[in-house]
């Protein structure tokens, strides 16, 4: 079993939807969580960070974190064409954004 | 800015070769790290320097790796031999300690060991 566990999609919804991309973990000790975002052929680049159990709203994106059920989740509401990407979903034992487990990722299409 | 620069950004080479990848941090960071992107591992942490140390490498898959960073910005990844299952994107990304929550990515090096 991998450490960060993610569906693989690929997830498709249509432009205005809401797509909620999911993430579980294994290490109970684990503190800081991270959601990145891939397009094809590209780097990842960080869209949020959560530590505390609960909502954490930034614009479109909506980061949730339950850490008695180990799961995090991403929302992106009004979702635009150009949201559609891979997204990365990252864990680790500190808050150092980098020194990072990071699952396999969920494909994202949001069709016009 | 220019943000953290790697290069070459593409490489081929044959089996057996010395592969060496370089990386620029962003000025100021103080961390240092290189990953390894795969379809079939994904995204995997391989080592990371602090100020210039290396702090962890058990990322590192075998002897035939090793990462080096001579001074503040400047880090290389070496691969000697190379292999076909070398083949993959190789990432650089920096961060620094006084805002630990975002760590930027290079442009990434796609490797193809033939």
């Amino acid at each position: 079993q991998k450490e960060v566990e993610q569906n693989s999609g690929p997830l498709s919804v249509p432009e205005g939807a809401i797509a909620s991309l999911n993430c579980t973990y294994s290490d109970r000790g684990s503190q800081s969580f991270f959601w990145y975002r891939q397009y094809s052929g590209k780097s990842p680049e960080l869209i949020m960070f959560i530590y505390s159990n609960g909502d954490k709203e930034d614009g479109r994106f909506t980061a949730q974190l339950n850490k008695a059920s180990q799961y995090v989740s991403l929302l992106i509401r009004d979702s635009q064409p150009s949201d559609s990407a891979t997204y990365l979903c990252a864990v680790n034992w500190g808050t150092n954004a980098g020194k990072s487990t990071f699952g396999d990722g969920t494909t994202l299409t949001v069709k016009p | 800015d220019a943000g953290v620069i790697q290069s070459p950004r593409h490489e081929v080479t044959e089996m057996g070769q010395e592969v060496t990848l370089r990386c620029k941090p962003i000025s100021g960071h103080d961390y240092l790290f290189w990953y390894r992107q795969t379809m079939m591992r994904g995204l995997e942490l391989l080592i990371y320097f602090n100020n210039n140390v290396p702090i962890d490498d058990s990322g590192m898959p075998e002897d035939r790796f090793s990462a080096k960073m001579p001074n503040a910005s400047f880090s290389t990844l070496k691969i000697q031999p190379s292999e076909p299952r070398d083949s993959a994107v190789y990432f650089c990304a920096s961060s620094s300690s006084d805002r630990n929550t975002e760590a930027f990515f290079g442009q990434g090096t796609r490797l193809t060991v033939v």
